[in-house]
């Protein structure tokens, strides 16, 4: 996991709410990205960012909104508008796509 | 569309014994191709990736895997199967140069059970 933190580690979260996943990386990379992973359905792509101020779509950004204002850090927000939030999220970055992707621990999801 | 398929959704083996798991992807190029680990409520751990050259590539603990570009494979492999190789194995692969578009595609993963 070294280089990549991500926080909390379990999150709560109530139906209707917003909730913001942090993902912070002193690897000095400059791709980020954010999967999620359900159990079956390996690891979808939410969101990724190539560079400060720039993000894309991944396959499945509905419900989720994310910002790059800093090199280290690229949070994501949880908003209301993803039906089905409950799965275990990840956080990643990398050098370049022949240097592979470096993942942070994890944060379970919960919507209670 | 581009993918990565792993075929089998669980492999068990016995302890001391060979093991490999399954990959196989349909994109199009050359790509890269990498071999994850993850323990249960982790991130994934990198294992071994395959950039050029030799078809067989060394990585972590063990681990081995195989390129074959006409089959379109790359199989995960390891001579001597440990109890504590349990885990969940996900392949992946990236896009070089122009068709480069940021993103790792990942296999849905296989469950690898190693038994005493």
């Amino acid at each position: 996991d070294g280089g990549i933190t991500q926080s909390p580690k379990y999150l709560f979260r109530k139906e209707g709410q917003n909730v913001t996943l942090s993902c912070e990386q002193n690897l000095n990379h400059d791709a980020m990205y954010w999967y999620r992973q359900d159990p079956g359905q390996g690891l979808r792509l939410i969101y990724y960012s190539q560079i400060v101020n720039d993000f894309q779509k991944g396959d499945i950004a509905e419900g989720y909104s994310v910002s790059r204002e800093k090199k280290e850090s690229f949070p994501l927000t949880v908003t209301s508008a993803q039906k089905n939030p409950t799965a275990f999220y990840l956080c990643a970055s990398s050098i370049d796509m022949a240097g592979g992707f470096f993942f942070g621990p994890g944060t379970r999801l919960t919507v209670l | 569309a581009q993918s990565v398929a792993q075929p089998e959704d669980q492999v068990n083996v016995a302890e001391g014994n060979p093991l490999t798991v399954k990959c196989t992807y349909s994109v199009s190029g050359n790509p890269y191709l990498f071999w994850y680990v993850q323990y249960p409520n982790r991130g994934l751990q990198f294992l071994l990736k395959y950039i050029t050259g030799d078809n067989l590539v060394k990585g972590s603990y063990g681990f081995e895997a195989e390129f074959n570009k006409s089959q379109t494979s790359f199989h995960l492999k390891k001579p001597s199967a440990l109890v504590s190789d349990s885990a969940l194995y996900f392949c992946a692969v990236s896009l070089r140069g122009s068709s480069n578009t940021g993103k790792l595609i990942f296999g849905q993963g296989t469950t690898l059970q190693v038994k005493p």
